[in-house]
C-alpha cells in the first residue's frame, strides 16, 4: 500500500539553527517525489521534484535529497520567513497522474 | 509562471444548497485535480481529470461531482452541501506524465467553504 510519512509533525527552531525534515515513502516504482511549502490559509507552493536516488536539489536555504526509501529537506540557517508547513508527496502506484501527500511538518523559526 | 485561480477565497453556504467551485488554469495542462484539506487529515483527493470530459474518482468522491467541459476549467459540485463538507478546497493542475515520470502539480489559492 502506498504510504507517505513525514516527521516530525512539528519543529521549532531558533533563527540560524539548521535542521532536517524527513519524508519516508513506500511506493512501487518511484516516478517522482515532490516537496511543497504551504503558508497558513494558502495553497501549497511547489519547491522541488526528485526522481532518482542520490539526486539533490537546492533553493536558497533549502536542499532536498532522495534515497530509495526516504527524502530529507535540509534547512540551513533558517530565517523566520521560512516558517510554514512543508509537504511531501509521491505518485500513486495505480495512477500516472495523482499524488499521495504526507500530512506535513509544521516549521516555526523564531528570531 | 503557472497560474491556477479559484473562483472564491471564502464561501458560506447553507445545508442542502448546491455549491459550485470553479478552477481555471492558464498553462494548457491536461491534468486537473480537486483536493480537500482538513486539520490532522492532510490533503485528500476528491476527483481528478486527465482530459476534457474525462474524470476519475479519488479517495473521497461521495457527495461530490465534477465537470470538465473545457481544458482550462475544472468545476467541483457539491450536490447537497452538508456541514461535514466544511473545509479548505484546493485545485491543482499538471502536465501529463509518462510511465516513468510524474509531473509536479501547481495549486490554486484555495477556497475556504463553510456550510451552516
Amino acid at each position: 500500500e502506498d504510504q507517505v510519512t513525514q516527521s516530525p509533525e512539528a519543529l521549532r527552531l531558533q533563527e540560524g539553527e539548521s535542521s532536517s525534515l524527513n519524508c519516508s515513502y513506500t511506493v512501487s516504482g518511484l516516478r517522482g517525489l515532490f516537496w511543497y511549502r504551504q503558508d497558513p490559509g494558502k495553497g501549497p507552493e511547489f519547491l522541488f521534484t526528485l526522481y532518482s536516488a542520490g539526486e539533490e536539489k537546492e533553493k536558497e536555504r533549502l536542499k532536498a535529497t532522495l534515497t530509495k526509501k526516504e527524502s530529507f529537506l535540509h534547512i540551513t540557517a533558517p530565517k523566520p520567513e521560512d516558517s510554514a508547513t512543508y509537504l511531501c508527496a509521491v505518485q500513486r502506484s495505480n495512477s500516472g497522474y495523482a499524488l499521495n501527500f504526507g500530512k506535513g511538518t509544521s516549521l516555526l523559526v523564531t528570531p | 509562471d503557472v497560474k491556477v485561480t479559484q473562483s472564491s477565497r471564502y464561501l458560506v453556504k447553507r445545508t442542502g444548497e448546491k455549491v459550485f467551485l470553479e478552477c481555471v488554469q492558464d498553462m494548457d495542462h491536461e491534468n486537473m485535480f480537486w483536493y480537500r484539506q482538513d486539520p490532522g487529515l492532510g490533503l485528500r483527493l476528491i476527483y481528478f481529470s486527465y482530459d476534457v470530459k474525462m474524470k476519475e474518482k479519488g479517495d473521497i468522491p461521495e457527495g461530490y461531482s465534477v465537470s470538465r467541459e473545457k481544458k482550462e476549467r475544472f468545476s467541483l459540485i457539491l450536490e447537497s452541501a452538508s456541514t461535514n463538507q466544511t473545509s479548505m478546497y484546493l485545485c491543482a493542475s499538471s502536465l501529463p506524465g509518462t510511465s516513468w515520470r510524474t509531473n509536479e502539480q501547481f495549486f490554486g489559492p484555495g477556497t475556504r467553504l463553510t456550510v451552516l
